[in-house]
């Protein structure tokens, strides 16, 4: 079975900068089958990016991915308030990291 | 557009049994792989299991925490997936959505299942 982990746990930002978020496998997964959610409070999460770096209907251009092998990033461009959540990598069909939490101040 | 609309969770005490189901729509769930995954209060995300659609065998495989107690099974005439879970933990209280696999169209809003005494 195949873990991801994620880092940082928690990353605190203001708007407009920019989020880095890492994913990393502990194998090679092949970058067709790793995805992004996002989950605000209270909320189901949602898909943001699947296939590695394919964004997801409705997703704006600010957010991205990438990677390969068993390192994969999210980059969030010009951080607005509503950025503010819980983002998870996935596995298709299989595990999930553990989250990163994103504040914006 | 996709929608998952999953059903069936409440209070069970320790011990216990509840099957779940969800309900799918919009898409050719008869191919699709499904999945289930769950989120205690607080916590990340924890896929549970998946199945395969029956062209690729129909099987299905299970995360440790619920493998030997919880069975995913479906119905592709009802485009329905369901998880019976049976011998329940106290640490199997969660909400569980399911998902399709793959690249993951929906989300539906879960079904909370609480296991307590």
């Amino acid at each position: 079975e195949i873990v991801l982990t994620q880092s940082p746990g928690t990353l605190s930002l203001s708007p407009g900068e920019r989020a880095t978020l890492s994913c990393r496998a502990s194998q090679s997964v092949d970058s067709n089958y790793l995805a992004w959610h996002q989950q605000k409070p209270g909320q189901a999460p949602r898909l943001l990016i699947y296939a590695a770096s394919s964004r997801a209907t409705g997703i704006p251009d600010r957010i991205s991915g990438s990677g390969s092998g068993t390192d994969f990033t999210l980059t969030i461009s010009r951080l607005e308030p509503e950025d503010s959540a819980v983002y998870y990598c996935q596995q298709y069909d299989s595990s999930f990291g553990q989250g990163t939490k994103l504040e914006i101040k | 557009e996709v929608q998952l609309v999953e059903s069936g969770g409440g209070l069970v005490k320790p011990g216990g049994s509840l099957r779940l189901s969800c309900a799918a729509s919009d898409f050719t769930f008869i191919d699709a792989w499904m999945n289930w995954v769950r989120q205690a209060p607080g916590k990340g995300l924890e896929w549970v299991g998946r199945i395969r659609s029956r062209s690729h065998g129909g099987t299905s495989e299970y995360a440790a925490p619920v493998k030997g107690r919880f069975t995913i099974s479906r119905d592709d005439s009802k485009n329905t997936l369901y998880v019976q879970m049976n011998s329940l933990k106290i640490e199997d209280t969660a909400v569980y959505y399911c998902i399709t696999g793959g690249i993951v169209r929906a989300w539906g809003q879960g079904t909370l299942v609480t296991v307590s005494s």
